[in-house]
């Protein structure tokens, strides 16, 4: 799988949208963008994926660039529940390789009030 | 229902005792994992289940012995740990391992190895 980047920590205002950031640079063209995050002592959580296009859920919206190497995750009104570590995730869509998931340091979002 | 229950907690064993914990999840997910994550690092994947058959094991020392006695759950023994071992033992479950489906997450398992 291919490796990501992203910044160690970012800050934002409670209401305000937040924007993180992830390099994918030798992302291949099948493998998946994928987010997750995990709050403080508990388990990760699934938010969103996508290949090609952009995606949007009930939680965030993927912005995925057009030539795949970088990718933003959007949370659009940031609430102090929000802060938690965000991980990008790239993972290949094939049977041998579809189980793992390799997490990188992630970014640690604060939400301030 | 898209739970992943664990239990228990917390637990504290000593290096020669014997402990196992235990994951459930009921969302017909056909593939299951365990991930280890010590302090302040992200998570690492250790076993992986699919259709109850060990799929992926990452080198995990012996001492650690996961079981899937139905598609519904998932233990893992524990024997003879070493306090380095001490970490929080997450669960996951995910539909199967055709696709990257995503992984739900129980709360996890601290243990603390004394």
């Amino acid at each position: 799988d291919a490796k990501t980047t992203q910044p160690t920590s970012m800050d934002c205002a409670e209401g305000r949208a937040a924007n993180l950031p992830c390099n994918h640079s030798t992302i291949s063209g099948n493998e998946y963008v994928y987010w997750y995050r995990q709050i403080h002592s508990q388990g990760p959580q699934y938010i969103i994926h996508g290949l090609k296009n952009n995606e949007t859920n009930e939680m965030a919206s993927l912005i995925i660039t057009e030539d795949r190497k970088s990718s933003t995750l959007i949370l659009p009104h940031a609430t102090l529940r929000d802060t938690a570590v965000y991980y990008c995730i790239v993972r290949v869509a094939m049977r041998t390789s579809g189980s793992r998931l390799t997490f990188g340091e992630g970014t640690q979002l604060t939400v301030n009030p | 229902d898209t739970e992943v229950t664990q239990t228990p907690k917390h637990l504290v064993m000593g290096m020669t005792n014997k402990k196992s914990l235990k994951c459930e999840q009921h969302m017909g997910h056909r593939a299951m994992y365990w991930y280890k994550q010590k302090a302040k690092k992200p998570p690492e994947l250790m076993f992986v289940y699919s259709y109850e058959k060990l799929s992926i094991n990452e080198s995990v020392p012996s001492r650690f012995s996961p079981e899937c006695p139905n598609s519904s759950l998932l233990n893992l023994h524990l024997h003879a740990l070493q306090p380095e071992d001490s970490a929080l033992y997450l669960c996951a479950s995910s539909r199967g391992l055709d696709y990257p489906y995503e992984q739900y997450f129980g709360p996890g398992t601290r243990l603390t190895v004394t």
